[in-house]
């Protein structure tokens, strides 16, 4: 079936270092592909997202490329502040089979001053 | 526009008694999700609306859970009767779904405490 798999957390970072957190999905169509951000005591928000192979979705300093042929769809940024503590989540929604959206399991992330 | 709105924020009840949560989605979408977050299990869908019709209620963990979605702005999920496990934070999120955006918006969450 459909599925997303992510790195485990917590990933602790210095602020000003780079991050990288992977996200590799299963699908059997050609899904769209998102990074939601949780802050503590909030809803998910969307991040950024991809709809198609080769596409980067960016935002707020991070990015996220679909690579369709390693199906992964990882999200980068290149210097972290301590304000982008959170747990973050990866994503795929499909337009087949009705409208769900599969999240992984989440990453937290803490980055210290 | 004002997001997906819930109430209540915070619900503290005893067990056996009946839990009511409610949710009101952005205007002009057309579907609706209830999920559950606890710290063990992690993001668990437990049902999703599409114009007002329920999808898919594979998630919903029992008998005791239902939902309904009365028009298309309005939901609830109520909990009859609630057991401590039930404790957990609930999202509603609401999506419009039909052209190439799936993104969910969600509300900030309710979160529910059994004792």
């Amino acid at each position: 079936g459909d599925s997303v798999t992510q790195m485990e957390g917590p990933v602790t970072l210095s602020e000003e270092a780079f991050l990288t957190i992977n996200c590799t999905y299963t699908a059997t169509g050609y899904p769209s592909l998102f990074w939601y951000v949780q802050y503590p005591g909030e809803g998910l928000q969307l991040l950024l997202k991809a709809t198609k192979a080769d596409d980067k979705g960016s935002n707020k300093g991070f990015e996220a490329t679909y690579r369709k042929e390693t199906t992964s769809f990882h999200l980068e940024k290149g210097s972290v502040q301590v304000s982008d503590s959170a747990v973050y989540f990866c994503a795929l929604s499909l337009n087949t089979g009705g409208f769900k959206t599969i999240f992984g399991a989440g990453t937290r992330l803490f980055v210290k001053a | 526009d004002a997001g997906v709105i819930q109430s209540p924020r915070h619900e503290v009840t005893e067990m056996g008694q009946e839990v009511t949560l409610r949710c009101k989605p952005i205007s002009g979408h057309n579907s609706l999700f209830w999920y559950r977050q606890t710290m063990m299990r992690g993001l668990e869908l437990l049902i999703y609306f599409n114009n007002n019709v329920p999808i898919d209620d594979s998630g919903m963990p029992e008998d005791r859970f239902s939902a309904k979605m009365p028009n298309a702005s309005f939901s609830t999920l109520k909990i009859q009767p609630s057991e401590p496990r039930d404790s957990a934070v609930y999202f509603c999120a609401s999506s419009l779904v039909g052209t190439d955006h799936y993104e969910q918006y969600f509300g900030p969450g309710t979160r529910l405490t059994v004792t």
